[in-house]
């Protein structure tokens, strides 16, 4: 079964600082792995994605992730973390690249001054 | 580009009502959509896939008779909540898939808040 694990449902950093989000998978297949970012009762918005290739995988917003198939991980980071990167972030899978998205739990990210 | 749109963006309702939440992909063709609901600090759980022209996929444990979905078009799919409790509400987040098969590009509407009275 696929699945997703977002450790800390909860990350705090002052502004600046680096941000760094964690996101585990399992994938019985060559998956293709997401993130998103979810602002107060709005939709979610793609980050980044990886799908073949190249495993560190830049995004918007100056975000990138990378892709570790021996960790089976595909944590994110930004070097200096900003006050509106403050919201919820999804890692979600999709197995073979068909179809569905495994979502998982979701860190919210808190930015102080 | 790659827009999806849904309506309303929010909705009252006392219990026993239908209601009726479109999701529109505003500037391109989508095959598949997709419906997903997430309770208040929790993640998205997918309820049912759409295509085109035929029946929705339900994911197990969505009920079929109560979560209606309709593909009529290839830019319009939409999801009537029949009979609506107020374990119903939650947030509806639609998605239509952009691109070749095989690959997964899901563009996210900006969701649908219910709530029943």
């Amino acid at each position: 079964a696929q699945s997703v694990t977002q450790l800390g449902s909860h990350v705090s950093v002052s502004e600046g600082a680096l941000v760094l989000l964690r996101c585990n998978y399992s994938s019985s297949v060559p998956p293709y792995l997401f993130w998103y970012v979810q602002y107060p009762n709005q939709g979610l918005q793609l980050l980044l994605k990886y799908t073949t290739g190249a495993t560190l995988v830049k995004g918007i917003n100056g975000f990138e992730a990378e892709f570790k198939k021996s960790e089976t991980s595909f944590h994110l980071t930004k070097p200096s973390a900003h006050m509106s990167d403050a919201a919820e972030y999804f890692c979600a899978v999709s197995p073979g690249g068909y179809n569905k998205l495994i979502f998982g739990a979701g860190t919210r990210l808190a930015v102080h001054p | 580009g790659a827009v999806v749109s849904q309506h309303p963006s929010w909705v009252i309702c006392k219990s026993g009502t239908s209601v009726k939440i479109e999701c529109r992909s505003l500037d391109f063709q989508a095959t598949t959509m997709f419906w997903y609901r997430q309770f208040p600090k929790q993640s998205l759980m997918l309820m049912a896939t759409s295509n085109e022209g035929s029946k929705a996929t339900y994911e197990q444990g969505v009920e079929k008779d109560k979560f209606l979905i309709n593909h009529a078009s290839l830019t319009l799919s939409t999801l009537t909540v029949t009979s609506a409790h107020p374990e119903d509400s939650s947030f509806y987040i639609c998605s239509a898939r952009i691109g070749p098969l095989g690959y997964n590009e899901q563009f996210f509407g900006p969701g649908t808040r219910l709530t029943v009275l």
